[in-house]
């Protein structure tokens, strides 16, 4: 079974922190991707890698950046945390192929105070 | 045409009801799709994947319309553990980009006792 893992369940920090939210695959996929979920919103895709070093932006990159040193791990940060960006993060990985279905982990609940 | 648009719900059911959520994409690249299960305040796990006309798993059937573009997940015998959020997934753009998944707003479903 494919194993993704989220360092926190809950995180609470306060505007202006500096804020890393960590990603761990075992399953050696290439690919690998943070999205955020929001009521009403769905699923937005922040920033996705598909190999060591390499990083690529979704839709929503502004206030965030991402770091992919080994391959399985993928860190979302957040440079200068506003309040809105409390939301539910969520990582995700696949395999390097074409349409294949993506594996999250349970997420991190962040709230900005 | 949003890139993928589902039925807004909610949908109530009794047990042992059958029920089905439909959800047109607009790519008409796109080769496979998915269904995605999400409960309250968890990650989206993968239900089923649909690669061509069709897959059955149980009491879950997803049927695919390439001509109409839309996809469909019916429900037989309804139980209460499948009250739920159902995700509809589809690849972005052509080779490469299919990497990418477009998730649905989600249908939200309430077996009833």
């Amino acid at each position: 079974d494919v194993k993704v893992t989220q360092s926190s369940r809950y995180l609470v920090k306060r505007t202006g922190e500096k804020v890393f939210l960590e990603c761990v695959q075992d399953m050696d996929h290439e690919n690998m991707f943070w999205y955020r979920q929001d009521p009403g919103l769905g699923l937005r895709l922040i920033y996705f890698s598909y190999d060591v070093k390499m990083k690529e932006k979704g839709d929503i990159p502004e206030g965030y950046s991402v770091s992919r040193e080994k391959k399985e791990r993928f860190s979302l940060i957040l440079e200068s945390a506003s309040t809105n960006q409390t939301s539910m993060y969520l990582c995700a990985s696949s395999f390097g192929s074409d349409n294949s279905p993506l594996h999250f982990g349970n997420g991190t609940r962040l709230t900005v105070t | 045409r949003k890139e993928v648009e589902q039925d807004p719900g909610p949908f109530n059911v009794p047990e042992g009801a059958t029920v089905a959520f439909n959800c047109t994409y607009s790519n008409s690249a796109s080769q496979s799709f998915f269904w995605y299960r999400q409960d309250c305040r968890k990650e989206p796990k993968l239900l089923m994947s649909v690669y061509s006309s069709g897959n059955e798993d149980g009491r879950f059937t997803a049927q695919l319309n390439r001509a109409s573009q839309y996809i469909s997940l019916l429900i037989r015998d309804s139980k209460l553990s499948d009250s739920a959020t159902y995700l509809c997934v589809v690849p972005r753009g052509s080779s490469g980009s299919a990497r990418q998944l477009t998730f649905g707003s989600g249908t939200q479903l309430t077996v009833l006792p």
